[in-house]
């Protein structure tokens, strides 16, 4: 049961661009979401977050917006660069969901020159 | 300040042979989690510990696979009798509280396991 998901397993941007990826869950008491970037050969690292009291959180370049009715979040990356390309994650922990943080399946993210 | 590390970064093994995978957390941090990923899969959680405690193993599969976080050392992954099915890469998570709060996961380079 994936209760949290990454519809696209790939995205393309061009340099300079705005990269935009997309999560959606489907459990209401999720109030702590995250994002992680993952380069090959490597650990996911953290990259930003957002609480559920919010619906945007802005950190630099990144950006994360949560929509909470249509149990939505997004990332926006603006302007790409080509050292943006890896596989994003989103994650997603709840106080009454135990102690799991729930993750999608992540989107490749290739940005190119 | 070592991040959380994982050993080995690789590890082969033949079918029905054991697995042993460690990891020690960041300093300070006294949560320990473990995931997999499956080829061309997400993360799937497996198994959360604190030293000495197992508090929640609902994504361990039932039988071959235990873990333990001792008082003194690494966190511990173990697999027996090792299937090809087993192949994958796991990871290893802490974070200096619960999964509750904000807290977030710091995660280590992985242990890639290949079972012939």
């Amino acid at each position: 049961d994936q209760q949290v998901k990454q519809n696209s397993p790939s995205l393309s941007v061009q340099e300079g661009r705005i990269s935009i990826l997309n999560c959606d869950y489907t459990n209401s008491m999720f109030d702590y979401f995250l994002w992680y970037k993952k380069y090959p050969a490597e650990g996911p690292t953290f990259l930003i977050s957002i609480s559920s009291i919010k619906d945007k959180n802005e950190d630099g370049r990144f950006t994360v917006f949560l929509n909470k009715s249509a149990k939505h979040l997004s990332l926006h990356i603006v302007p790409s660069q080509p050292g943006d390309s890896a596989v994003y994650f989103c994650a997603a922990s709840g106080a009454s969901t135990g102690n799991q943080f729930y993750f999608g399946t992540g989107t490749s993210l290739t940005v190119i020159p | 300040n070592a991040g959380v590390m994982q050993n080995p970064r690789h590890l082969v093994r033949r079918r029905g042979q054991e697995a042993r995978l460690r990891c020690s957390p960041m300093k300070g941090h006294s949560h320990v989690y473990w995931y997999r990923q499956l080829p061309e899969e997400g993360l799937k959680f497996m198994v959360y510990l604190q030293k000495e405690n197992i508090i929640d193993e609902s994504g361990m599969p039932k039988e071959r696979f235990s873990a333990e976080f001792p008082k003194e050392g690494p966190s511990i992954l173990r697999i027996q009798q090792v299937v090809r099915g087993d192949s994958a890469a796991y990871f290893c998570a802490s974070s200096p509280g619960q999964a509750v709060g904000g807290e977030k996961l710091f995660f280590g380079s992985g242990t890639q396991l290949s079972v012939l």
